[in-house]
């Protein structure tokens, strides 16, 4: 596609409930990154892929995140066991090659609600 | 979470004042890069800077990198109606794959 594609745009959640987040990056782009972003706070890195390995997981909360990028492409971010503080924007960025020198494209975002 | 310092926080002006948004890290950077996030919206490059002291330019914004490559800072010229939004600046350090945000600076431009 022409840019990052998240779904869902929207997600409620009951407490406790898991929720599975995708990220559709923009096509033959390396570098794939999840960042959470609080109302009115910047992103907070989450984790990176270059192609299908995480490399940097260490931004992600606690061991009820999980994410994955099995073929190198879509991303999957998974939050089991939500909790009302998991509540946030979910975005995901990816860029055309390695992280330090190329820009980030972002989607549009997932904004999970947790009741 | 870890976040680099912006100020200011917020930061309301007329259409057709000046805008400056600073940047601060306490360790030295190997790149910067800049983002604007409209309401409701998702960040969007504006620029990356590299070197020492650079300085480039996009119409009538300014973005600087500091000698020491600890700071930077973006001016819009004469703000607009258009430029509304938060700005973010975010750090990249030598040896990791993070980007690291700043805290955002949010521009009201009141017509």
């Amino acid at each position: 596609g022409a840019g990052v594609s998240q779904s869902p745009r929207y997600k409620v959640a009951k407490r406790g409930q898991d929720v599975a987040l995708r990220c559709d990056p923009i096509s033959g782009h390396v570098s794939l990154f999840w960042y959470q972003q609080a109302l009115g706070q910047g992103p907070e890195f989450l984790t990176y892929f270059q192609n299908e390995a995480q490399l940097d997981k260490s931004g992600l909360p606690s061991d009820r995140f999980f994410a994955e990028r099995p073929e190198g492409s879509v991303s999957t971010l998974k939050i089991q066991r939500t909790q009302q503080e998991d509540s946030a924007v979910y975005l995901c960025a990816s860029s055309l090659g390695t992280v330090r020198n190329t820009e980030a494209f972002f989607g549009q975002g997932t904004r999970l609600t947790v009741v | 979470g870890q976040q680099v310092m912006q100020i200011p926080q917020y930061q309301h002006v007329q259409e057709g004042e000046d805008f400056t948004t600073y940047c601060n890290s306490s360790t030295t950077l190997s790149n910067i890069q800049w983002y604007k996030q409209r309401p409701g919206g998702h960040p969007v490059f504006l620029i990356q800077l590299v070197k020492s002291g650079e300085v480039k330019k996009q119409k009538r914004l300014t973005f600087q990198f500091g000698e020491a490559k600890k700071n930077s800072s973006l001016h819009i010229t004469a703000t607009q109606t258009t430029d509304v939004g938060t700005y973010f600046c975010a750090e990249i350090n030598s040896g990791t794959y993070k980007y690291i945000f700043g805290t955002g600076t949010r521009l009201k431009v009141l017509a």
